[in-house]
């Protein structure tokens, strides 16, 4: 079945460490998005990406960073320093035509601790 | 700057009771409108989405939403609630720019069903 797997589903992380989560679509999806869930808050988004070896800051990229070497893989490296790092993240595909008219598929989430 | 209100932050329906959440939109044109639906510890599903054309459009799980320009809203409905469709909704709008757009999320509204 094709979809959107993202790793691991719960990960927790000491102050001042960087952690990677892993998102792979094999729906041969152009556009890859990562985004930031807080309760209450809705979905912002931090990077996309709508083609490989391209990508784009959201609303709140800083203190994260992706790469994009195969269409479909889009790791998010959360950094230390991203001040507030603990929350859900999503991660979505769409097709090139999604990613005009705004159509995404979206992962099961990774939902990160910091302690 | 362009916003999507979901008034309803708790909703709560008994089984089989009809249900409405609300969604406005702040943009000058219509853009492209969505909900999407997040079972606890889940991803984001499409339910349905309005692009132009009927104002009423059919999605999944027997939801409902109607575009009323007028009052830029874009509710959902379903007539007979089900204890399965408690999650959150949220509503979504991707205005439309002619290359990517982005999509602006509601802050969702959670939606309680009791037996």
């Amino acid at each position: 079945d094709g979809g959107i797997t993202q790793s691991p589903k719960y990960l927790f992380r000491k102050e001042g460490q960087n952690v990677t989560l892993s998102c792979e679509q094999n729906l041969n999806h152009d556009a890859m998005y990562w985004y930031r869930q807080d309760p209450g808050q809705g979905l912002r988004l931090i990077y996309y990406s709508q083609i490989v070896n391209d990508f784009q800051k959201g609303d709140i990229a800083e203190g994260y960073s992706v790469s994009r070497e195969k269409k479909e893989s889009f790791p998010l490296t959360v950094t230390s320093a991203q001040k507030n790092p603990t929350a859900f993240y999503l991660c979505a595909s769409s097709t090139r035509q999604g990613s005009n008219t705004g159509e995404l598929f979206f992962g099961e989430g990774s939902r990160l601790t910091v302690l | 700057a362009q916003s999507v209100t979901q008034p309803d932050i708790h909703i709560t329906v008994s089984e089989g009771a009809s249900l409405e959440l609300r969604c406005n939109y702040s943009y000058g044109a219509t853009p492209y409108l969505f909900w999407y639906v997040q079972s606890p510890g889940q991803g984001l599903q499409l339910l349905l989405k309005y692009f132009s054309g009927d104002t009423l459009v059919q999605g999944i799980k027997g939801f409902e939403a109607e575009f009323k320009r007028s009052q830029s809203s874009f509710n959902l409905r379903k007539p007979s609630v089900h204890w399965s469709d408690a999650a959150e909704y949220f509503c979504a709008v991707a205005p439309f720019s002619g290359g990517y757009n982005k999509l602006i999320f509601g802050a969702g509204t959670r939606l309680a069903v009791h037996p």
